[in-house]
C-alpha cells in the first residue's frame, strides 16, 4: 500500500499559488518525499524531492514539515497547464518501486 | 532531464494475439526499468520490476507467462502481453533508473502506450 495520504482532488484560480499537502506520517529517517505529477494519458513527470530541506526549482518549492510525517508541494503561480494529477511518494532512492497511491486531482479555474 | 520513449504509442489488436512494447532510454543508461498499468480513472499500478541482464521481478498477481518482460540491454525493456484478451486494454508505462551515482537522482517516465484488445 501507498505510505502516503492526499486530498482526493483540489483546485485554484490561474495565477495563484497551489499548496499541495501530503502526510506520510510512517516515514522513516532515510526515506526520501518525491512528488510527481500525471497529465491527462500522459506517463508521470518528476517535479521534485526531497529529504530534510525545503527544495525549490524552477517548477516548485517543497515543503517538509521539521518531524517529517507531512509536506507541502507549492506551486507558485499556477497555469491552467498544472491541471493534472498529482503523487506525492516516499521511497528509498530513485530506484526504487514507486507504489502510488490515488493522487491529488488538480483543477485549476480561469 | 533525461528522455524515455515507448513504442508505440498506441496499438489495436485482437484477441488472442501477442503485442510488444518497447522502452527505450535515449541518453542515459538505465539498469533497471519498471512496468506499470494503469486502468481508466485509477492510478498506475507496478506489475514488474526489470534489471538488465537479469530475469524481472513481478509483483503479486501479476502473470509472469502473460506478461513477458526482457531487459537485454542498459537502454532497452521490452513487455510481451502474450495471448492478449479484451481485460488486458489497459495504458501501460514504463519508467526507467540510471545506476546509483550517476547524473540523475529521479525515476523518469514514458509516455505510455495504449493497448485496446478487441
Amino acid at each position: 500500500d501507498a505510505k502516503t495520504t492526499q486530498p482526493p482532488s483540489m483546485d485554484c484560480a490561474e495565477g495563484r499559488a497551489a499548496n499541495l499537502p501530503c502526510n506520510h506520517s510512517t516515514i522513516s529517517g532515510n526515506e526520501y518525499v518525491y512528488w510527481y505529477r500525471q497529465i491527462h494519458s500522459q506517463g508521470p513527470q518528476y517535479i521534485i524531492h526531497g529529504l530534510k530541506n525545503n527544495e525549490t526549482n524552477e517548477m516548485a518549492s517543497l515543503i517538509i514539515t521539521e518531524d517529517r510525517k507531512s509536506s507541502t508541494l507549492i506551486l507558485p503561480h499556477a497555469t491552467l497547464r498544472d491541471t493534472a494529477v498529482y503523487y506525492c511518494i516516499v521511497i528509498y532512492s530513485s530506484a526504487s518501486k514507486i507504489i502510488f497511491g490515488s493522487g491529488t486531482r488538480l483543477s485549476i479555474r480561469p | 532531464g533525461a528522455v524515455v520513449s515507448q513504442h508505440p504509442s498506441r496499438v489495436i489488436c485482437k484477441s488472442g494475439t501477442s503485442v510488444k512494447i518497447e522502452c527505450r532510454s535515449l541518453d542515459f543508461q538505465a539498469t533497471t526499468m519498471f512496468w506499470y498499468r494503469q486502468f481508466p480513472k485509477q492510478s498506475l499500478m507496478l506489475m514488474a520490476t526489470s534489471n538488465e541482464g537479469s530475469k524481472a521481478t513481478y509483483e503479486q498477481g501479476v502473470e509472469k507467462d502473460k506478461f513477458l518482460i526482457n531487459h537485454a540491454s542498459l537502454t532497452l525493456s521490452t513487455l510481451t502481453v502474450t495471448s492478449a484478451h479484451p481485460e488486458d486494454s489497459s495504458f501501460y508505462i514504463c519508467s526507467a533508473v540510471e545506476p546509483p551515482g550517476q547524473t540523475y537522482n529521479e525515476q523518469f517516465f514514458g509516455p505510455g502506450t495504449r493497448l485496446t484488445v478487441l
